[in-house]
Protein backbone atom coordinates (compact mmCIF):
# COMPACT_ATOMS: atom_id res chain seq x y z
CA UNK A 1 0.00 0.00 0.00
CA UNK A 2 0.88 3.40 -0.83
CA UNK A 3 -0.05 4.88 2.97
CA UNK A 4 2.01 4.87 6.63
CA UNK A 5 2.15 1.21 8.01
CA UNK A 6 2.10 0.86 11.66
CA UNK A 7 2.54 -2.56 13.71
CA UNK A 8 1.13 -4.24 15.63
CA UNK A 9 -2.34 -2.84 15.06
CA UNK A 10 -3.61 -3.99 18.63
CA UNK A 11 -1.08 -4.70 21.78
CA UNK A 12 -1.91 -5.78 25.21
CA UNK A 13 0.89 -6.66 27.76
CA UNK A 14 1.34 -6.51 31.31
CA UNK A 15 2.39 -3.44 33.36
CA UNK A 16 6.24 -3.10 34.10
CA UNK A 17 6.59 -4.79 30.23
CA UNK A 18 8.84 -2.59 28.00
CA UNK A 19 6.88 -2.26 24.19
CA UNK A 20 7.82 -1.50 21.22
CA UNK A 21 5.40 -0.15 17.68
CA UNK A 22 6.76 0.46 14.53
CA UNK A 23 5.95 3.03 11.62
CA UNK A 24 6.70 2.58 8.23
CA UNK A 25 6.32 5.93 6.26
CA UNK A 26 5.15 7.08 2.85
CA UNK A 27 8.14 6.18 0.58
CA UNK A 28 9.77 9.51 -0.05
CA UNK A 29 8.50 11.40 3.15
CA UNK A 30 11.50 13.18 4.56
CA UNK A 31 9.26 14.13 8.00
CA UNK A 32 7.80 11.62 10.29
CA UNK A 33 5.90 12.33 13.54
CA UNK A 34 4.57 10.37 16.62
CA UNK A 35 1.31 11.16 18.21
CA UNK A 36 -0.51 9.62 20.88
CA UNK A 37 -4.79 9.68 21.17
CA UNK A 38 -6.21 9.03 24.26
CA UNK A 39 -10.13 9.67 25.58
CA UNK A 40 -9.17 12.19 27.77
CA UNK A 41 -6.52 14.18 26.26
CA UNK A 42 -7.64 14.11 22.39
CA UNK A 43 -4.00 13.95 20.22
CA UNK A 44 -0.70 14.98 21.64
CA UNK A 45 2.65 15.56 19.77
CA UNK A 46 5.13 13.08 21.24
CA UNK A 47 8.01 13.52 18.60
CA UNK A 48 9.15 14.60 15.10
CA UNK A 49 11.96 13.45 12.86
CA UNK A 50 13.05 15.35 9.66
CA UNK A 51 16.25 14.32 7.93
CA UNK A 52 18.91 13.66 9.37
CA UNK A 53 18.89 16.42 12.37
CA UNK A 54 18.47 16.13 15.97
CA UNK A 55 14.52 14.78 16.89
CA UNK A 56 12.21 17.35 18.33
CA UNK A 57 11.50 15.28 21.70
CA UNK A 58 9.64 18.29 23.38
CA UNK A 59 6.49 16.08 23.34
CA UNK A 60 7.39 12.77 24.99
CA UNK A 61 5.68 12.83 28.15
CA UNK A 62 8.81 10.86 30.75
CA UNK A 63 12.05 9.41 30.48
CA UNK A 64 10.33 5.74 29.48
CA UNK A 65 9.39 6.93 25.97
CA UNK A 66 11.75 6.96 23.20
CA UNK A 67 11.67 6.73 19.86
CA UNK A 68 14.62 5.98 16.65
CA UNK A 69 14.11 6.73 12.82
CA UNK A 70 17.26 4.39 10.88
CA UNK A 71 17.91 4.76 7.18
CA UNK A 72 15.61 8.01 7.44
CA UNK A 73 12.53 5.57 7.39
CA UNK A 74 11.20 3.39 9.45
CA UNK A 75 10.67 4.26 12.85
CA UNK A 76 10.76 2.56 16.45
CA UNK A 77 8.71 4.25 19.39
CA UNK A 78 9.73 2.23 22.20
CA UNK A 79 7.96 2.41 25.88
CA UNK A 80 9.85 0.69 28.75
CA UNK A 81 7.81 -0.24 32.35
CA UNK A 82 4.83 0.67 30.48
CA UNK A 83 2.30 2.19 33.17
CA UNK A 84 -2.02 2.29 32.72
CA UNK A 85 -1.82 5.37 31.76
CA UNK A 86 0.02 4.64 28.73
CA UNK A 87 -2.82 3.03 27.50
CA UNK A 88 -3.92 4.98 24.17
CA UNK A 89 -3.93 4.65 20.40
CA UNK A 90 -0.30 5.93 18.75
CA UNK A 91 -0.18 6.95 15.55
CA UNK A 92 2.15 7.68 13.10
CA UNK A 93 2.11 10.40 10.40
CA UNK A 94 4.52 11.53 7.84
CA UNK A 95 4.80 14.43 5.62
CA UNK A 96 6.69 14.99 1.68
CA UNK A 97 8.64 17.83 3.91
CA UNK A 98 8.27 20.24 6.83
CA UNK A 99 5.07 22.20 7.01
CA UNK A 100 3.34 19.77 4.41
CA UNK A 101 0.39 17.77 5.40
CA UNK A 102 1.23 15.17 7.56
CA UNK A 103 -0.43 11.75 6.44
CA UNK A 104 -1.20 9.13 9.20
CA UNK A 105 -1.44 5.32 9.97
CA UNK A 106 -4.05 3.64 11.30
CA UNK A 107 -2.11 3.46 14.77
CA UNK A 108 -1.27 0.74 17.43
CA UNK A 109 -4.13 0.72 20.36
CA UNK A 110 -1.80 -0.27 23.44
CA UNK A 111 -3.52 -1.71 26.36
CA UNK A 112 -1.98 -1.96 29.82
CA UNK A 113 -3.16 -4.65 32.54
CA UNK B 1 -8.13 29.22 27.81
CA UNK B 2 -7.75 25.82 25.94
CA UNK B 3 -5.56 27.09 22.77
CA UNK B 4 -8.35 25.27 20.60
CA UNK B 5 -12.16 25.23 21.50
CA UNK B 6 -14.31 22.47 19.24
CA UNK B 7 -17.50 21.57 20.00
CA UNK B 8 -17.42 17.67 20.62
CA UNK B 9 -20.72 16.83 19.36
CA UNK B 10 -22.64 14.95 18.76
CA UNK B 11 -24.01 16.51 15.84
CA UNK B 12 -26.90 14.93 14.09
CA UNK B 13 -28.13 15.42 10.42
CA UNK B 14 -30.25 14.23 8.00
CA UNK B 15 -28.90 13.47 5.04
CA UNK B 16 -28.20 15.87 2.29
CA UNK B 17 -27.92 18.96 4.69
CA UNK B 18 -25.17 20.75 5.26
CA UNK B 19 -22.88 19.86 7.77
CA UNK B 20 -21.17 22.82 9.86
CA UNK B 21 -18.74 22.76 11.78
CA UNK B 22 -15.93 24.99 13.61
CA UNK B 23 -13.01 25.69 15.52
CA UNK B 24 -11.55 28.76 17.86
CA UNK B 25 -8.24 28.95 18.73
CA UNK B 26 -6.16 31.61 20.53
CA UNK B 27 -2.32 31.31 19.25
CA UNK B 28 -1.30 33.55 17.02
CA UNK B 29 1.34 31.69 15.71
CA UNK B 30 -0.84 29.15 14.26
CA UNK B 31 -0.29 29.87 10.23
CA UNK B 32 -1.56 26.18 8.41
CA UNK B 33 -5.04 25.33 9.21
CA UNK B 34 -6.16 21.59 8.64
CA UNK B 35 -9.68 19.72 8.81
CA UNK B 36 -9.06 15.52 9.44
CA UNK B 37 -12.12 13.10 9.29
CA UNK B 38 -11.25 9.84 11.26
CA UNK B 39 -13.52 6.79 11.10
CA UNK B 40 -13.96 4.52 14.44
CA UNK B 41 -10.92 2.64 14.52
CA UNK B 42 -9.09 4.33 12.20
CA UNK B 43 -6.30 7.39 11.76
CA UNK B 44 -7.29 10.39 10.99
CA UNK B 45 -7.48 11.56 7.38
CA UNK B 46 -6.57 14.70 5.46
CA UNK B 47 -9.39 16.68 4.27
CA UNK B 48 -8.51 19.93 3.57
CA UNK B 49 -5.69 21.96 4.10
CA UNK B 50 -4.93 25.57 4.04
CA UNK B 51 -3.09 28.96 5.00
CA UNK B 52 -4.59 31.99 3.62
CA UNK B 53 -7.65 33.42 5.20
CA UNK B 54 -10.99 32.98 3.21
CA UNK B 55 -12.71 29.56 1.11
CA UNK B 56 -11.43 27.10 0.42
CA UNK B 57 -13.57 24.48 -1.98
CA UNK B 58 -12.83 20.85 -2.64
CA UNK B 59 -15.91 18.93 -3.98
CA UNK B 60 -18.93 18.90 -0.86
CA UNK B 61 -15.99 20.32 1.08
CA UNK B 62 -15.69 23.79 2.16
CA UNK B 63 -12.76 25.28 4.68
CA UNK B 64 -13.70 29.02 5.58
CA UNK B 65 -10.24 30.57 7.15
CA UNK B 66 -10.76 33.59 9.23
CA UNK B 67 -7.60 34.92 11.07
CA UNK B 68 -8.70 38.23 12.38
CA UNK B 69 -11.14 36.06 14.43
CA UNK B 70 -9.15 33.35 14.81
CA UNK B 71 -11.90 31.15 13.47
CA UNK B 72 -12.20 28.17 11.29
CA UNK B 73 -14.73 26.34 9.72
CA UNK B 74 -15.55 23.27 7.54
CA UNK B 75 -18.90 23.34 5.73
CA UNK B 76 -20.08 20.02 4.29
CA UNK B 77 -22.60 19.99 1.58
CA UNK B 78 -25.35 17.43 0.42
CA UNK B 79 -24.13 15.22 3.57
CA UNK B 80 -24.28 11.29 3.55
CA UNK B 81 -24.25 8.36 5.42
CA UNK B 82 -20.30 8.33 4.64
CA UNK B 83 -19.75 11.20 6.25
CA UNK B 84 -20.20 10.12 9.69
CA UNK B 85 -17.45 10.29 11.26
CA UNK B 86 -15.20 12.86 13.82
CA UNK B 87 -13.94 15.98 12.17
CA UNK B 88 -11.38 17.71 13.55
CA UNK B 89 -9.39 20.52 13.20
CA UNK B 90 -5.81 21.07 13.38
CA UNK B 91 -3.52 24.37 13.28
CA UNK B 92 0.84 24.34 12.37
CA UNK B 93 2.60 26.71 13.90
CA UNK B 94 4.78 28.95 11.50
CA UNK B 95 8.22 28.08 13.90
CA UNK B 96 6.98 24.64 14.08
CA UNK B 97 5.91 21.15 13.29
CA UNK B 98 3.63 19.77 15.59
CA UNK B 99 -0.10 19.78 14.78
CA UNK B 100 -2.27 20.82 17.92
CA UNK B 101 -5.53 19.32 17.70
CA UNK B 102 -9.32 20.39 18.56
CA UNK B 103 -11.19 17.47 20.42
CA UNK B 104 -13.33 16.54 17.62
CA UNK B 105 -16.63 16.75 16.53
CA UNK B 106 -18.85 13.58 16.19
CA UNK B 107 -20.70 13.86 13.26
CA UNK B 108 -23.65 11.94 12.27
CA UNK B 109 -25.84 11.90 9.06
CA UNK B 110 -29.16 9.85 9.22
CA UNK B 111 -30.93 8.31 5.94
Amino acid sequence: GAGVSQSPSNKVTEKGKDVELRCDPISGHTALYWYRQSLGQGLEFLIYFQGNSAPDKSGLPSDRFSAERTGGSVSTLTIQRTQQEDSAVYLCASSLAPYQPQHFGDGTRLSIL
Amino acid sequence: QKEVEQDPGPLSVPEGAIVSLNCTYSNSAFQYFMWYRQYSRKGPELLMYTYSSGNKEDGRFTAQVDKSSKYISLFIRDSQPSDSATYLCAWLEAAGNKLTFGGGTRVLVKP
